[in-house]
């Protein structure tokens, strides 16, 4: 089975960066989502990391720490619309499509 | 740009009563999938399909879950006899591919919301 933590919430301003941190524990780990969730609709699809490191993608970023367990979406230039839950996601071995999800970070942004 | 189609985005329904969630996944996806979200709560694997056969399911997905794939292009999930717990969002998703180059990412649809009395 699999534990994946994140936080239940984080509030930060209009233009500020915010760092959702996720860990997880799994056994043949085959790689890390994230995705953004607004309420009442679909998640979509964020970032993938499966090797360690940084992955860029405009306003958004995600880390992966293998040996730690370890994710972390950074949130750049935050804007009103980003407020929504954001989900952390770990894909377990040859496990087509099965992704264990993580209960959330809902972020909301104050002007 | 591509999307996951789902019929209906509400559905009310007597406890005990069959329902059936229908899907389009995208046009040149080859695995399909169901998930759900009870309110508050994760989101939470259902089944995965391909090739026209189940390829793994949760420990939710018990006999009173089924899924089809009619036609070429609808995906269904049938629960036979609703029961109360089973109120939830019920999302399908289709991916590309399960893995290798591409990063097998699932493409969720707008969700179906369930609700049993």
């Amino acid at each position: 089975g699999q534990n994946i933590d994140q936080p239940t919430e984080m509030t930060a301003t209009e233009g500020a960066i915010v760092q959702i941190n996720c860990t997880y524990q799994t056994s043949g780990f085959n790689g890390l989502f994230w995705y953004q969730q607004h309420a009442g609709e679909a998640p979509t699809f964020l970032s993938y990391n499966v090797l360690d490191g940084l992955e860029e993608k405009g306003r958004f970023s995600s880390f992966l720490s293998r040996s730690k367990g370890y994710s972390y979406l950074l949130l750049k230039e935050l804007q009103m619309k980003d407020s929504a839950s954001y989900l952390c996601a770990v894909r377990e071995g040859d496990s087509w499509g099965k992704l264990q999800f993580g209960a959330g970070t809902q972020v909301v942004v104050t002007p | 740009e591509p999307e996951v189609t789902q019929t209906p985005s509400h559905q009310v329904t007597q406890m005990g009563q069959e329902v059936i969630l229908r899907c389009v996944p995208i046009s040149n996806h080859l695995y399909f999938y169901w998930y759900r979200q009870i309110l508050g709560q994760k989101v939470e694997f259902l089944v995965s399909f391909y090739n026209n056969e189940i390829s793994e399911k949760s420990e939710i997905f018990d006999d009173q879950f089924s899924v089809e794939r009619p036609d070429g292009s609808n995906f269904t999930l049938k629960i036979r006899s609703t029961k109360l717990e089973d109120s939830a969002m019920y999302f399908c998703a289709s991916s590309q591919t399960s893995n290798g180059p591409n990063t097998g990412e699932l493409f969720f649809g707008e969700g179906s919301r369930l609700t049993v009395l």
